[in-house]
């Protein structure tokens, strides 16, 4: 099955500061997403990243707080930017393979203080 | 109303036994049902998908989806330790995916 990796798998992070998440898919894939899992909660989905386009936020979620890079068909990064203590979360990348439904990586664990 | 309601447990069994798990939803426009299983500090990892009504099966693994109802199941037969993990139900339409709070399932040898 498909490999994601992502990285860092953890971090802890002082306020107002930013921290990149990096999400490396071992296949070339059309569409990525990025999630926010917070405890007790469903996935929210932040972001959907299509190579050579801009990323597409839903609601509740903008551009300058998470901007996301798409560079090439196998990569992604997204940016927690000016981070608070409301901000620590589990952040997961996916991508669609082969017509497949989404397949995951481990997730950030971002903790902020 | 959530569109994806799944009930978090926690669910303690013993091992051996069935266990069922079970979301419910509201968008008719669902076309994908999926099931994800979470270990801890673990992204969610695919167990099953289907897109039709009825049962699908893979091992010890029941996917069962009731259209006319708005009802997914996910059945764990012979259950074992290494099953305990949180259960993600998700369903799809227009390409995005739709997820419920996942249930905490616990079996205990």
């Amino acid at each position: 099955s498909a490999v994601i990796s992502q990285k860092p798998s953890r971090d802890i992070c002082q306020r107002g500061t930013s921290l990149t998440i990096q999400c490396q898919v071992d296949s070339q894939v059309t569409m990525m997403f990025w999630y926010r899992q917070q405890p007790g909660q469903s996935l929210t989905l932040i972001a959907t990243a299509n190579q050579g386009s801009e990323a597409t936020y839903e609601s509740g979620f903008v551009i300058d707080k998470f901007p996301i890079s798409r560079p090439n068909l196998t990569f992604s990064t997204l940016t927690v930017s000016n981070m608070s203590p409301e901000d620590s979360s589990i952040y997961l990348c996916s991508a669609r393979i082969d017509n497949q439904p989404q397949h995951f990586g481990d997730g950030t664990r971002l903790s902020i203080l | 109303q959530k569109e994806v309601e799944q009930d978090p447990g926690p669910l303690s069994v013993p091992e051996g036994a069935i266990v069922s798990l079970n979301c419910t939803y509201s968008n008719s426009a669902f076309q994908y049902f999926m099931w994800y299983r979470q270990y801890s500090r673990k992204g969610p990892e695919l167990l099953m998908y289907t897109y039709s009504s009825g049962n699908k099966e893979d091992g010890r693994f029941t996917a069962q989806v009731d259209k006319s109802s708005k009802y997914i199941s996910l059945f764990i037969r012979d259950s074992q330790p290494s099953d305990s993990a949180t259960y993600l139900c998700a369903m799809a339409t227009l390409g995005r995916l739709y997820f419920g709070r996942g249930t905490q399932l616990t079996v205990w040898p």
